[in-house]
């Protein structure tokens, strides 16, 4: 299995508060990204990054923000959480070596929030 | 923009039955085809892949053929486990930053 961890597993916090989750890869990949997971819409991208301090808008950006100051680290930031916040959040890494390689993304765990 | 569909689930069978999920997707260019599984409490995990039409993927007893002339990617089993029971995404890649665009997935039940 691929080395990701995300971290927390699980927290419950308000809404206007802020809330970052981490992922951390010891694969050394050069690709990774954050997605939710919502009962009906399967996974939907939120931001990716194709390297230390190149990052972009997925399909769902609004209300986050990232970070990524080392290659085995992704920070994902909600800035003032709100309860359409609450969900999975996943991490994913790619290898990305050859751009367009189409090298399938390995996923951690997950993160439960929930924002009350 | 691009697009997945899946079957709507649950799908419950009994063990030994035959599964068909399927899958028809929108997409630009020529994608490539994905299967992902998810365990409960767990990520995804890669179930197979195709990258180009008429190609086969396959693993654990798992098939999915990429059809680009239906626009299909339908996955099948001949004889499920309970241990088949998860939740099943049908995923495209589509750009060189490997994006994948996920279908909403679909739960499969299988009793004993």
């Amino acid at each position: 299995d691929a080395g990701i961890t995300q971290s927390p597993r699980h927290k419950v916090t308000e809404t206007g508060t802020p809330v970052t989750l981490r992922c951390h890869q010891t694969e050394n990949h050069r690709y990774m990204y954050w997605y939710r997971q919502d009962p009906g819409h399967g996974l939907r991208l939120i931001h990716y990054s194709y390297g230390v301090k190149d990052t972009d808008k997925g399909e769902v950006s609004d209300g986050y923000s990232v970070s990524r100051s080392k290659t085995e680290d992704f920070l994902l930031t909600l800035e003032s959480a709100t309860s359409s916040q609450t969900s999975v959040y996943f991490c994913a890494i790619s290898d990305g070596r050859v751009r367009g390689s189409n090298q399938p993304q390995h996923f951690g765990d997950g993160t439960r929030l929930s924002i009350l | 923009g691009d697009s997945v569909t899946q079957m709507e689930g649950p799908v419950t069978l009994s063990e030994e039955a035959f599964l068909t999920i399927n899958c028809t997707y929108t997409a630009t260019g020529y994608p490539s085809l994905f299967w992902y599984v998810q365990y409960p409490g767990e990520g995804l995990q890669l179930l197979l892949k195709a990258t180009k039409a008429d190609d086969k993927g396959s693993n654990k007893g798992f098939e999915a053929t990429y059809r680009k002339e239906t626009t299909s990617f339908h996955l099948e089993k001949g004889s499920v486990q309970v241990s088949d029971s998860a939740v099943y995404f049908c995923a495209l890649l589509t750009d060189s930053w490997g994006k994948l665009q996920f279908g909403a997935g679909t739960q499969v039940v299988v009793t004993p």
